[in-house]
């Protein structure tokens, strides 16, 4: 099984829908992490937690919110979803223990704003 | 703040050849250096990493990177590519704080393989 499930995989949905992306972990890592990739724009982050109670907003978190209900979960929820939302996003995770805090990536969520 | 430039959007190579993915990067102090690829449709998974130590590392498939600290670069090379090498190759940078590891990815290299 994988370390890091996303689900779902892919969704379409209209404009001004809420919807949720979640991300799982078995790696037992204490950080996790919301990317979303845009052609030629790289990954750019929305938001991270360093634990349970520890929510940071990243680089582009407007519009965006996040929940981690648990250490193994991190859900980012789009409250009223707009077309340049489209893109692919990634759940990521690393382990606050190791001196390089290497991230682990999950398959990946690819979204369609209608 | 940190920036990682990666000057080639697309790379072209034949099967058998040698590749060399540019990366340059921005940032005040000792970094930490990833790099990663994303195959089509796939997440993306760890190919090699620098922090500490010998400039040069050693990473999955045959790559290999150099850590140039007077270029500020971490250039990603692979002597012979193998068709399977096909993806998008991103270069990352994160602050060697321990206090968590926010990276900053460049925008990507597609690379094509020719058979």
């Amino acid at each position: 099984d994988a370390d890091v499930t996303q689900t779902p995989r892919n969704r379409i949905t209209k404009t001004g829908k809420r919807i949720m992306l979640e991300c799982s972990q078995t790696k037992g890592h204490d950080r996790m992490y919301w990317y979303r990739q845009d052609p030629g724009l790289g990954l750019r982050l929305i938001y991270y937690s360093f634990d349970v109670k520890d929510i940071n907003k990243g680089e582009i978190s407007d519009g965006y919110s996040v929940s981690r209900q648990a250490q193994a979960k991190f859900s980012l929820s789009l409250e009223s979803a707009i077309p340049n939302q489209t893109a692919l996003y990634f759940c990521a995770t690393s382990d606050s223990r190791l001196a390089d805090e290497t991230q682990y990536f999950g398959p990946g969520t690819r979204l369609l704003v209608l | 703040a940190q920036s990682v430039t990666q000057p080639d959007i697309h790379i072209t190579v034949s099967e058998g050849a040698s590749l060399e993915l540019r990366c340059n990067y921005s940032y005040g102090a000792t970094p930490y250096l990833f790099w990663y690829v994303q195959s089509p449709g796939q997440g993306l998974q760890l190919l090699l990493k620098y922090f500490s130590g010998d400039t040069l590392v050693q990473g999955i498939k045959g790559f290999e990177a150099e850590f140039k600290r007077s270029q500020s670069s971490f250039n990603l090379r692979k002597p012979s590519v193998h068709w399977s090498d096909a993806a998008e190759y991103f270069c990352a940078v994160g602050p060697f704080t321990g206090g968590g590891n926010k990276l900053t990815f460049g925008t990507g290299t597609q690379l094509k393989v020719e058979l």
